[in-house]
């Protein structure tokens, strides 16, 4: 079983739309939690950390669900500009040590005009 | 924010040859790097992690002896591919953290791009 994996994608969206990426990880021991966004040929840059509350950044809002272990991110109104692969990100913790961030493969999302 | 400079950001050499990748922290210490790879259409793997001081620890696969990592400083890590194959053409990223804490984001170089002729 994959540690994190999420939707095969990709994603083919008009403007306007809105889009939910979902993630599941395996590990139940797992610290912290995040969304990475990687345009093509690029390094990861981070687009939030989730929280088991829920969080909201302007158009993006990211949910936990611990039991679940499950991990989604909606994007309102997308624009041209948030077509890239969105990673969904675990940090694990390992004896003590400082963690280890586990990727999923990433979902490619395209906004088309 | 943070910064992390990754150098050089590609690199085409022949097969045999050896390569140094430089990971910078600009405006933070590092006391750990990371250092990752991907392969086309594939997640970003973790290679090692770089202790500042001590020796790099791998993750299981990863040879110490071909990918030689040195972190001397709190903002300098180096990875260098020894004798390198065209199996080793990559993508290579180096990523660091502002702080101990194992729940703080990490923040990544702009990768390296290497390609083995």
């Amino acid at each position: 079983r994959k540690e994190v994996e999420q939707d095969p994608g990709p994603f083919n969206v008009p403007e306007g739309a809105t889009v939910a990426f979902n993630c599941t990880y395996s590990n139940s021991a797992s610290q912290s939690f995040f969304w990475y966004r990687q345009d093509c040929r690029k390094e990861p840059k981070l687009l939030m950390s989730v929280y088991s509350s829920g969080n909201e950044d302007g158009r993006f809002t990211a949910q936990l669900n611990r039991a679940s272990q499950y991990i989604s991110l909606l994007i309102r109104d997308s624009k041209l500009s948030d077509s890239a692969t969105y990673l969904c990100v675990v940090n694990e913790a390992r004896g003590g040590s400082q963690g280890n961030l586990i990727f999923g493969k990433g979902t490619k999302l395209s906004v088309k005009p | 924010g943070a910064v992390v400079s990754q150098h050089p950001s590609w690199v085409i050499c022949k097969s045999g040859t050896s390569v140094k990748i430089e990971c910078r922290s600009l405006d933070f210490q590092a006391t750990t790097m990371f250092w990752y790879r991907q392969f086309p259409k594939q997640s970003l793997m973790l290679m090692a992690t770089s202790n500042e001081g001590s020796k790099a620890t791998y993750e299981q696969g990863v040879e110490k002896d071909k990918f030689l990592i040195n972190h001397a400083s709190l903002t300098l890590s180096t990875l260098t591919v020894t004798s390198a194959h065209p199996e080793d053409s990559s993508f290579y990223i180096c990523s660091a953290k502002e702080a101990s804490l194992s729940n703080q984001p990490q923040h990544f170089g702009d990768g390296t791009r290497l390609s083995i002729l």
